[in-house]
């Protein structure tokens, strides 16, 4: 197994632009996540879905959209890049939701830069 | 609503020196316990976890065990090696508060162990 892997491992991209953050896990996991990390921060969720078809918002959802059409895959797309959103971005991906002791693996993260 | 509170870094021991990073949380219900550690230039990944009171995780000569009565969650290793050198995390999963089956986590502690 792969695991979870995340395509860029960097960028940087000029206010304004808009691009989209690669996630593809090969365990058949249910519950798929981004979160963004920032210094003295922890980590902070931004979107996640139960399954195929289905996403929501975490506690940092404004300039960020997801979808999720296979089980596999979960994109994240920055819609109009803000140096605000200069971050390192993680996916993780976990069994299910509905069993909190089922541990989220983490992808290696995308080191983004807004200038 | 829930949270971590994780003590200041960077951490710097000596090999072979006892190591204590302080964890306290603040959650309704009963939510699971997780350490987590972040290699440089990598994802996280779990390295012990609890998922009810007095519950002891360890592994790789870490361990913390689930105390409700003082909420904590304090990592220790008896002897920690330079290969311990990490940003560790403490982490809940927010089960039963929000349903969004999200980790809620601390600041990370940055441990820097010198020969």
């Amino acid at each position: 197994n792969a695991g979870v892997t995340q395509t860029p491992k960097f960028q940087v991209l000029k206010t304004g632009q808009s691009m989209t953050l690669q996630c593809a896990q090969d365990m058949n996991h249910e519950y798929m996540s981004w979160y963004r990390q920032d210094p003295g921060m922890g980590l902070r969720l931004i979107h996640y879905s139960v399954g195929a078809g289905i996403t929501d918002q975490g506690e940092v959802p404004n300039g960020y959209n997801v979808s999720r059409s296979t089980t596999e895959d979960f994109p994240l797309r920055l819609l109009s890049a803000a140096p605000s959103q200069t971050s390192v971005y993680f996916c993780a991906s976990s069994y299910s939701r509905f069993a909190p002791s089922y541990e989220q693996y983490f992808g290696p993260g995308t080191r983004l830069t807004v200038t | 609503g829930n949270s971590v509170t994780q003590m200041e870094g960077p951490v710097t021991l000596s090999e072979e020196a006892f190591l204590t990073i302080n964890c306290t949380y603040t959650a309704t219900g009963y939510p699971s316990l997780f350490w987590y550690v972040q290699y440089p230039g990598e994802g996280l990944q779990l390295l012990l976890k609890a998922t009810k009171a007095d519950d002891k995780g360890s592994n790789k000569g870490f361990e913390a065990t689930y105390r409700k009565e003082t909420t904590s969650f304090h990592l220790e290793k008896g002897s920690v090696q330079v290969s311990d050198s990490a940003v560790y995390f403490c982490a809940l999963s927010d089960w039963g508060s929000s349903n969004t089956g999200k980790l809620i986590f601390g600041q990370g502690t940055t441990l820097q162990v010198k020969p």
